[in-house]
């Protein structure tokens, strides 16, 4: 078993629509949980960080982390078609070496 | 968040020779950073993670005499691919930590070796 799972889709939704992105995990050590954002041939960006379980809220984006089933998701409201791309999650345990484990991304698609 | 530059971002070069990839962070400076290779429709996979100043450690699997890093300042590292072939061809990002496993990527580099 893979210590990250995440169904690389692809996943295709119009403009507006609410955009659910889910991962889960092996490790219960990991207590780190990050959600990346992929343009195609471009490096990750950082998207949204928390830290053990609880919900984190950025404008239209929401993390949830659910330590006790070991699922984090990522929640878009009003999607756009400039969310269009590959959204990896990404875990950490507290180890200190900062490695950070990855799904594979799910490719998303927003269509006007 | 911090910028990274990486250069090139696309290489093709013949099998057997080698290939240098660059990583910079241009408005900070970091002791550690990682690099990653990122087969398609697949997931970043670490290769190594090194300190600015000290050899890298690299993640199992991973050849350490083909994949050289160099981690020369607190701005700069570099990635040589020894010997390239075929099954080298892949997506490479570098990042810089930024503390608190905070993560700033490069925008990658494409290596195609023919």
């Amino acid at each position: 078993q893979k210590e990250v799972e995440q169904d690389p889709g692809p996943l295709s939704v119009p403009e507006g629509a609410i955009v659910s992105l889910n991962c889960t995990y092996s490790n219960s050590a990991f207590q780190y949980f990050m959600w990346y954002r992929q343009y195609s041939r471009k490096g990750p960006e950082l998207l949204m960080y928390t830290y053990s379980s609880g919900n984190k809220e950025d404008g239209r984006f929401t993390a949830q982390v659910d330590k006790s089933s070991k699922y984090i998701s990522l929640f878009i409201r009003d999607s756009q078609p400039s969310d269009s791309a590959t959204y990896l999650c990404a875990t950490a345990t507290q180890g200190g070496s900062e490695k950070l484990v990855f799904g594979k991304g799910t490719k998303l698609t927003v269509n006007p | 968040g911090a910028v990274v530059s990486q250069h090139p971002s696309r290489v093709i070069c013949k099998s057997g020779t080698s290939v240098k990839i660059e990583c910079r962070s241009l408005d900070f400076q970091a002791t550690t950073m990682f690099w990653y290779r990122q087969f398609p429709k697949q997931s970043l996979m670490l290769m190594a993670t090194s300190n600015e100043g000290s050899k890298a450690t690299y993640e199992q699997g991973v050849e350490k005499d083909k994949f050289l890093i160099n981690h020369a300042s607190l701005t700069l590292s570099t990635l040589t691919v020894t010997s390239a072939h075929p099954e080298d061809s892949s997506f490479y990002i570098c990042s810089y930590s930024g503390g608190s496993y905070e993560q700033y990527f490069g925008p990658g580099t494409r290596l195609t070796v023919t």
